[in-house]
């Protein structure tokens, strides 16, 4: 079957443009998660979805930073305004249930943004 | 969340095991012990979990302390393709993963 999947694979943004980065989790999943990850470091939690609702967007780092679900299957991260500190690789990641211990977390290739 | 500590980095020559540790001393009863890794330009995958039991699937073995303070990887026979950076986390029903900088295992041919 599919796995997570995420578009485009890399952007390229003038400073001060709006970027859009898609993910496509898999079939069925209840639970979305985005990630940064600058390069040389681990990836850093962004926000969660269970569905439709986003329980936790303690981790997007500005208000620039928003993201929705609407439909509890496909996601969209919303960067407005980049900046050269938002260059990183966005992962997006989903899981069945619903922050279950025992649940493990699907990862997309990722987004490559680069802000110039 | 319970933190965890893993050293930078590891080498394992091909073909031979690897046993790559994880101290998590703050662990509760009831986290679950997840192992990730990470290959080049990839985005993290699944290794493994357990919560008291040692426990092995077709990709690694996950050795637990008694006390449950720490853990071990076991790569039975490191491949090249091995080479990645894996992470160690304590899931407590956390709805994200702290990632921290893992281990970064070099597999020399």
């Amino acid at each position: 079957g599919a796995g997570v999947s995420q578009s485009p694979r890399y952007k390229v943004a003038k400073r001060g443009q709006d970027v859009a980065l898609r993910c496509d989790p898999i079939s069925g999943h209840v639970s979305l998660f985005w990630y940064q990850q600058a390069l040389g470091q681990g990836p850093e939690f962004l926000t969660y979805f269970q569905n439709e609702a986003q329980l936790d967007k303690s981790g997007l780092p500005s208000d620039r930073f928003f993201a929705e679900r609407p439909e509890g299957s496909v996601s969209t991260l919303k960067i407005q305004r980049t900046q050269q500190e938002d260059s990183a690789v966005y992962l997006c990641a989903s899981s069945l249930g619903r922050l279950r211990n025992t649940d493990t977390q699907y990862f997309g290739p990722g987004t490559r943004l680069t802000v110039l | 969340d319970a933190k965890t500590t893993q050293p930078n980095s590891m080498e394992s020559n091909e073909e031979e095991p690897v046993h790559l540790p994880c101290n998590h001393s703050t662990i509760s009863g009831t986290d679950y012990i997840h192992w990730y890794r990470q290959l080049p330009s990839q985005g993290p995958e699944y290794v493994i979990h357990g919560l008291t039991s040692n426990v092995n699937n077709r990709m690694a073995s996950l050795a637990i302390a008694e006390d449950r303070k720490s853990s071990t990887l076991i790569l039975h026979r490191a491949t090249l393709r091995d080479a990645a950076v894996y992470y160690c986390f304590v899931v407590r029903g956390a709805n994200n993963l702290f990632f921290g900088t893992g281990t970064r295992l070099t597999v020399i041919p």
